[in-house]
C-alpha cells in the first residue's frame, strides 16, 4: 500500500528554527508538494519538489531525497502566524496526490 | 478574482437524504478534484476531471458522484447519505490536466454532518 508518515504534533518557539519530516511509500513518484493548512481553513501551496535537493523560498524551505523516500519542511525564523498544520502529499505514478495525515505545529511565544 | 468558491459552507443532513455540494472556478482550470479531509487521516481523493466531459474515480468513490459538464463547476453527489460521510469536503482545482507538475489550489471547504 501507499504510505505517508509524519509526525501528528510539533511544537516550537518563536523565532526558532523548526525541521518537519515526511517519510513516503508510494507507486511511483511524480513530485513531493508541501502544503499549509491554518485551523479551519483550506490547504494552501508552499512547495513543490522532483528532484534531489534544497529549494528555498523565503522563510521556508523543503528538501527531498527520493533514494531514502524522505522530505523536509525546514521553517525559519517562526512566526506566531506558522502554527497550523502542514501537509505532505506525493503524486504517485497515477498522477494523483497521496496526502500524509500533516503535522500540526504549534509556536509558544 | 474569487477562485474556487464551494456551498454550502456547512449543511446538517439527514442520513437517507440526497445532497449537492457544490463547486465553481473561476480560474479556467482544467483539472478538478473533491477530497474528504477526516481527523487523523490525510486528505482522501473521491473523485476528479482531468477536463471538461470526463470523470474518474479516486481512493473513496463509493456513495459518491460527480459531473463535469463544463471548465467551472464540479458538483459532487451524495445519492443517499449516511452517518460515515460525515467530514469536511475540499473541491480543488489545477491549471494542467492533472499531470506533471501542477499545483492544486483549494477551495473553502464544506463541513457536512450526517445525522
Amino acid at each position: 500500500g501507499q504510505n505517508i508518515d509524519q509526525p501528528t504534533e510539533m511544537t516550537a518557539t518563536e523565532g526558532a528554527i523548526v525541521q518537519i519530516n515526511c517519510t513516503y511509500q508510494t507507486s511511483g513518484f511524480n513530485g513531493l508538494f508541501w502544503y499549509q493548512q491554518h485551523a479551519g481553513e483550506a490547504p494552501t501551496f508552499l512547495s513543490y519538489n522532483v528532484l534531489d535537493g534544497l529549494e528555498e523560498k523565503g522563510r521556508f524551505s523543503s528538501f527531498l531525497s527520493r533514494s531514502k523516500g524522505y522530505s523536509y519542511l525546514l521553517l525559519k525564523e517562526l512566526q506566531m502566524k506558522d502554527s497550523a498544520s502542514y501537509l505532505c502529499a506525493v503524486k504517485d505514478s497515477n498522477y494523483q496526490l497521496i496526502w500524509g495525515a500533516g503535522t500540526k505545529l504549534i509556536i509558544k511565544p | 478574482i474569487a477562485g474556487i468558491t464551494q456551498a454550502p459552507t456547512s449543511q446538517i443532513l439527514a442520513a437517507g437524504r440526497r445532497m449537492t455540494l457544490r463547486c465553481t472556478q473561476d480560474m479556467r482550470h482544467n483539472a478538478m478534484y473533491w477530497y474528504r479531509q477526516d481527523l487523523g487521516l490525510g486528505l482522501r481523493l473521491i473523485h476528479y476531471s482531468n477536463t471538461a466531459g470526463t470523470t474518474g474515480k479516486g481512493e473513496v468513490p463509493d456513495g459518491y458522484s460527480v459531473s463535469r459538464a463544463n471548465t467551472d463547476d464540479f458538483p459532487l453527489t451524495l445519492a443517499s447519505a449516511v452517518p460515515s460521510q460525515t467530514s469536511v469536503y475540499f473541491c480543488a482545482s489545477s491549471d494542467g490536466n492533472g499531470r506533471g507538475t501542477d499545483t492544486q489550489y483549494f477551495g473553502p471547504g464544506t463541513r457536512l454532518t450526517v445525522l
